[in-house]
C-alpha cells in the first residue's frame, strides 16, 4: 500500500483478555518494528523483524507479548491476558532494510485502552 | 547506557517567533541522529538525519545541527501548522533510542 497500516485504530478490552493489534507494511519493505508510546514518554522498542525473523526479542515486556511475521508483510502483534499497564498506543514502522532504522515510516498506531 | 533528553517538554511560541529545540544524547558509537515530527493522533513522521559532527540540513523554515553532544533544531519565523510534537532519536545498531519530545506551540 502508499503507506503502513495498523489496525485497529482504538481497541477497547478488558483486563484479562488478550488482543491481536495488525500492521500492514509498505510493499516492498524488508524491515518492521514495533514501537510502544505512552504518555509523555519517547517510544519503547517492542520488536523488530528482518523478514520473517526477530533477531531479538528481548524489548518485549514480558512473555505475555509476542508478535510474528508472514510472507515478509504483515505482522501481528499478540498482547495476552491485558493488563492495565498495557494501555498505551502501539506503533508500526517499516524500512527498506535494518540498516535504515532511522529512515522508517510509521503507521497511525493502535490505541489500546484496558479497563 | 545510551539516552536520549530533549529539551523543553513544550514550548509556546507567537508566530514569526523563532526558537530551537534541543537533543543531547549519550550514545556509543553514534550512527545517525534524527529529527520527526509527530502531529495528534498520527505516527512520526521523518524530517532529518544527521551523521556527523557539523552537519546540518534545512528544510521550509527547520534547521537541524549536530555536535558531539547534542542536536538542535532550528526553527524560523514558524506558523501555526508548525505545531507539533518534535521527537529525537538517535541510531543503536537497529533501533531507535527515542527522547521523550517537546510539544510546540504556535500561536497565531
Amino acid at each position: 500500500g502508499a503507506g503502513v497500516s495498523q489496525s485497529p485504530s482504538n481497541k477497547v478490552t478488558e483486563k484479562g483478555k488478550d488482543v491481536e493489534l495488525r500492521c500492514d507494511p509498505i510493499s516492498g519493505h524488508t524491515a518492521l518494528y514495533w514501537y510502544r508510546q505512552s504518555l509523555g514518554q519517547g517510544l519503547e522498542f517492542l520488536i523488530y523483524f528482518q523478514g520473517n525473523s526477530a533477531p531479538d526479542k528481548s524489548g518485549l515486556p514480558s512473555d505475555r507479548f509476542s508478535a510474528e511475521r508472514t510472507g515478509g508483510s504483515v505482522s501481528t502483534l499478540t498482547i495476552q491476558r491485558t493488563q492495565q499497564e498495557d494501555s498505551a498506543v502501539y506503533l508500526c514502522a517499516s524500512s527498506l532494510a535494518v540498516i535504515g532504522a532511522g529512515l522508517a515510516f510509521f503507521g497511525q498506531g493502535t490505541r489500546l485502552t484496558v479497563v | 547506557e545510551d539516552q536520549v533528553t530533549q529539551s523543553p517538554e513544550a514550548l509556546r511560541l507567537q508566530e514569526g517567533e523563532s526558537s530551537s529545540l534541543n537533543c543531547s544524547y549519550t550514545v556509543s558509537g553514534l550512527r545517525g541522529l534524527f529529527w520527526y515530527r509527530q502531529d495528534p493522533g498520527k505516527g512520526p513522521e521523518f524530517l532529518f538525519t544527521l551523521y556527523s559532527a557539523g552537519e546540518e540540513k534545512e528544510k521550509e523554515r527547520l534547521k537541524a545541527t549536530l555536535t558531539k553532544k547534542e542536536s538542535f533544531l532550528h526553527i524560523t519565523a514558524p506558523k501555526p501548522e508548525d505545531s507539533a510534537t518534535y521527537l529525537c532519536a538517535v541510531s543503536s545498531n537497529y533501533q531507535l533510542i527515542w527522547g521523550a519530545g517537546t510539544k510546540l506551540i504556535i500561536k497565531p
